[in-house]
């Protein structure tokens, strides 16, 4: 079975500065994806980045990257140069061989940017 | 291109009734999964349809069942509604079924409330 915690239920953070959102995460599976998601007060859940766990270099999308640490199950999501867009729900996922199979989600953390 | 929709967007029963929840893929996406997220919870993977078949089940009891038809949208039912059943239900669609590697791209969701 995959588990994934998320211990920061809120954030909060200043424009333009930069925050990180954790992501600890437990499988016994030795081929396994992870993922983060952002989701409005909309409802619908938006990709933001994807980590296989087999890549040696950390994902980088624009202002996303994840800061993953195989070693210790950590998949941290940093974003940089926060706006006041970036407002919202974050979910850290995970999925066996990370493939679109089912996703197994966090509790979320919900992240304010202040202006 | 259009992205994942589904209707309707609210939905009010009350305990004991039957409700169907309906789901159109993006275009080209061939594979549809189903996700319950409860109200401050992370989704929860319901199943996943794909070539008209449930090829994978999270820890759902029978009273949910789904449908896939030949244009891959999908129909998600669930029987003798509980209180509990209250949840914005998230519909994902990808493409190449479960062994793929392709993101999941998710839908506005559609929120149900059981009185």
């Amino acid at each position: 079975a995959q588990k994934i915690t998320q211990t920061q239920p809120g954030m909060f953070v200043q424009e333009k500065e930069a925050v990180t959102l954790d992501c600890t995460y437990d499988t016994s599976d030795q081929s396994y994806g992870l993922f983060w998601y952002k989701q409005p007060s909309s409802g619908e859940m938006i990709f933001l980045i994807y980590q296989g766990s087999y890549d040696e270099q950390n994902a980088t999308e624009g202002r996303y990257s994840l800061n993953f640490q195989k070693a210790r199950k950590s998949a941290n999501l940093v974003i940089s140069a926060s706006q006041l867009g970036d407002s919202a729900m974050y979910f850290c996922a995970m999925s066996p061989s990370g493939s679109a199979r089912q996703l197994t989600f966090g509790s979320g953390t919900q992240l304010t940017v202040l202006p | 291109d259009a992205g994942v929709t589904q209707s309707p967007t609210h939905l009010i029963k009350t305990r004991g009734q039957q409700v169907t929840l309906r789901c159109s893929p993006k275009s080209g996406h061939d594979t549809v999964s189903w996700y319950q997220q409860a109200l401050g919870q992370g989704p929860q993977f319901i199943f996943q349809y794909y070539e008209e078949e449930e090829r994978q089940r999270g820890n759902f009891p029978d009273r949910f069942s789904g449908h896939q038809f030949p244009n891959y949208s999908s129909e998600l039912n669930v029987n003798a509604l509980l209180l509990g059943d209250s949840a914005l239900y998230l519909c994902a669609s990808s493409l190449g079924g479960p062994s793929s590697y392709n993101e999941q791209f998710f839908g506005p969701g559609t929120r149900l409330t059981v009185l």
